[in-house]
């Protein structure tokens, strides 16, 4: 059975940093690109970055650019995302998703952790 | 960029009827591969996002026949032929082809 677990949410103050971490089960981790999706409080949802298989490529929304590194180890089977210089606005909750095994392809988005939830306030 | 447009975004259901929602992209979301990359999410109250559809019109596992996709090129619909209490929540559609793009979401309540 497919599991995605994230971890590392909480409260921070703008400006501040925090890693969100994401353990994978159930499949074989280093064979798929994987995504962070974000959901603010009470809207949408929004792609945030996803990188490739051996993390060699890399790619991002614009507003968090700069800002978030996302990253992963493949022995650890897990999918990081470092963020820095929060802002007000990156309050979220936020999902680690299977992204593809390819660029694009069937597999795309089919398996969501439970999400985290990270808060920046003063 | 591609812009993921739903309508509409809030749609009152009476149980047992069916419900209509529009997905348009202001890109063709045909991929050089010759497929589509536009996948349905389900998300009920409380909950992660569900696959519900992906590539167009194919259900994923588990997901029950009521739900239907349809569409081509810039122009995508999600049916549902009998709403059930269980299908409240937010739906979004989302393309793959020209990177990763949500719909804003349509949110589906029972009258």
């Amino acid at each position: 059975e497919v599991q995605l677990v994230e971890s590392g949410g909480g409260l921070v103050q703008p400006g501040g940093s925090l890693r969100l971490s994401c353990a994978a089960s159930g499949f074989t981790f280093s064979t798929y690109w994987m995504t962070w999706v974000r959901q603010a409080p009470g809207k949408g949802l929004e792609w945030v970055a996803n990188i490739n298989r051996d993390g060699s490529e890399k790619y991002y929304v614009d507003s968090v650019k700069g800002r978030f590194t996302i990253s992963r180890d493949n022995a650890r089977k897990s999918l990081y995302l470092q963020m820095n210089s929060l802002r007000v606005e990156d309050t979220a909750v936020y999902y680690c998703a299977r992204d593809s095994m390819t660029t694009v392809n069937t597999d795309l988005f089919d398996f969501w952790g439970q999400g985290t939830l990270v808060t920046v306030s003063s | 960029d591609v812009v993921m447009t739903q309508s509409p975004l809030s749609l009152p259901v009476t149980l047992g009827q069916p419900a209509s929602i529009s997905c348009r992209s202001n890109h063709s979301l045909v991929h050089s591969d010759g497929n589509t990359y536009l996948n349905w999410f389900q998300q009920r109250p409380g909950q992660s996002p569900r696959r519900l559809i992906y590539e167009v019109s194919n259900r994923d596992s588990g997901v029950p026949d009521r739900f239907s996709g349809s569409g081509s090129g810039t122009d995508f619909t999600l049916k549902i032929s009998r709403v059930e209490a269980e299908d409240v929540g937010v739906y979004y559609c989302m393309q793959g082809t020209h990177w990763r793009t949500f719909g804003q979401g349509t949110k589906v309540e029972i009258k």
